[in-house]
């Protein structure tokens, strides 16, 4: 059973640093991956697709990586601003399905 | 419309009441699915359309839970004497079709509270 975890649960910036936020999987067979950001009481807006056969992507100031041989996938947010603050999920699709398995996400706080 | 919607947006009801939550997908997507958040958590899978058919809904707690999608667009899904554990947030999502690329769009969400 597939099974997705994010470290750190959550955490606090100043604005303007550069931040990383890990995603980890357990079964590597997968076909993609996404990142999501949630808001507070709202849906889930997509950031970042990476197909199985690609090793990162790019939007903005964001960048997403990913090294399917050790399930491990990283979000990487340059210049951080206040508006970035959020919660980020990442889920991976796993064959057998089209269902996709998420994580429990991390809590960014950036602040003034 | 240009994303998916759900209605309500809030949903207030009693323990063993009947409720249905509606989803719109993006227009032509024939993939939907359905997804359940509880506090604190990720969402979790419940059941997948492809055009009319279920095509997986090994995510169904059990069978108080059902969904239908009958023209192939819109989506219900329905809980039958619901219970306070059903309480969550409940995402519909839709993509293109079920090629593994596609990326999953996500509606607002409908906010289930079972008193």
């Amino acid at each position: 059973k597939q099974e997705v975890t994010q470290i750190p649960a959550a955490l606090s910036v100043p604005e303007g640093e550069n931040l990383v936020l890990n995603c980890s999987f357990t079964d590597s067979a997968i076909y993609n991956l996404q990142w999501f950001r949630q808001d507070p009481g709202k849906g889930l807006t997509s950031l970042l697709l990476i197909q199985s056969s690609q090793r990162e992507q790019t939007s903005g100031r964001l960048n997403a990586s990913l090294d399917k041989s050790s399930g491990r996938s990283t979000l990487y947010i340059a210049a951080s601003q206040p508006g970035d603050s959020a919660t980020y999920l990442c889920a991976v699709q796993t064959g057998g399905g089209n269902k996709l398995t998420f994580g429990t996400g991390t809590q960014l706080k950036v602040e003034l | 419309g240009a994303g998916v919607s759900q209605t309500p947006s809030n949903k207030v009801t009693e323990k063993g009441k009947y409720v249905e939550l509606r989803c719109d997908p993006i227009s032509g997507h024939t993939a939907l699915y359905w997804y359940r958040q509880s506090l604190g958590q990720g969402p979790e899978f419940l059941i997948y359309f492809q055009g009319t058919g279920a095509a997986d809904d090994s995510g169904l707690p059990n069978d108080r839970f059902f969904a239908v999608r009958p023209e192939g667009s819109v989506s219900t899904l329905k809980i039958q004497r619901t219970e306070r554990g059903d309480s969550a947030v409940y995402l519909c999502a839709s993509s293109l079709n079920r090629e593994s690329w596609n990326e999953q769009f996500f509606g607002p969400g409908t906010r289930l509270t079972v008193l």
